[in-house]
């Protein structure tokens, strides 16, 4: 079974910039999400999707974060203009279902912020 | 707010032994704790999880201790391999929430010969 899938991996810009992330989940896991991790720190979640809606947003700076998942299987994250503090791993993980505790994740994508 | 604190960034352990990690939580309407572990340049994979109604859940070589009262819980590693160096996030969440997960900053385990 492929496990999820993310890129790029490495990902290094100017603030102001803007940059996405690309997201392919556990092929039949209608649950994903997106996580911030910063150095030091627990993954933080930023953005929920079951199938295509999204279920919990509460974290996401959504003055210059937004996410989609058309079709319910892919996602993207975008961030623009992206900010220093912006600098992170983002992690995307999947679930077979909403309240499946044990999420899957992808390697990550580390964000340089310059 | 730190609602999952792992007070101890760093822990080294010999081959062989008892590993140890500690976690204590704020909330006391988590029910549902879970142990996550995370070699580099790879993402989190879950390990272990323990619901409130138990106070000890073991998984091989795994077990996680639950202290409801003291908002306490704790993985043991027994015995300690090569493998296990990684570092490991301790983690919660309320059924309520939708599978909603709350992370700790994670303890990294050395694994000495």
């Amino acid at each position: 079974e492929a496990g999820v899938a993310q890129s790029p991996r490495y990902k290094i810009i100017e603030k102001r910039q803007s940059v996405a992330f690309w997201c392919n989940p556990i092929s039949g896991h209608a649950t994903l999400y997106w996580y911030q991790q910063i150095l030091g720190q627990g993954p933080k979640l930023l953005i929920q999707f079951q199938n295509n809606g999204v279920v919990d947003d509460s974290q996401l700076p959504k003055d210059r974060f937004s996410a989609e998942r058309l079709k319910g299987v892919d996602s993207t994250l975008k961030i623009q203009p992206a900010k220093l503090e912006d600098s992170a791993v983002y992690l995307c993980a999947s679930s077979a279902y909403r309240r499946s505790y044990e999420q899957y994740f992808g390697p990550g994508t580390r964000l340089t912020v310059t | 707010d730190q609602q999952v604190k792992q007070n101890s960034p760093s822990l080294s352990v010999q081959e062989g032994r008892i590993s140890i990690l500690n976690c204590d939580y704020t909330n006391s309407m988590f029910d549902y704790f879970l142990w996550y572990k995370k070699y580099p340049a790879e993402g989190p994979t879950f390990l272990i999880s323990i619901s409130s109604i138990k106070d000890k859940n073991e998984d091989g070589r795994f077990t996680v201790f639950l202290n409801k009262s003291a908002k306490h819980l704790s993985l043991h590693i027994v015995p300690s391999q090569p493998g296990d160096s990684a570092v490991y996030f301790c983690a919660a969440s309320q059924y309520s929430s939708a599978s909603k997960i709350i992370f700790g900053s994670g303890t990294r385990l050395s694994i000495r010969p």
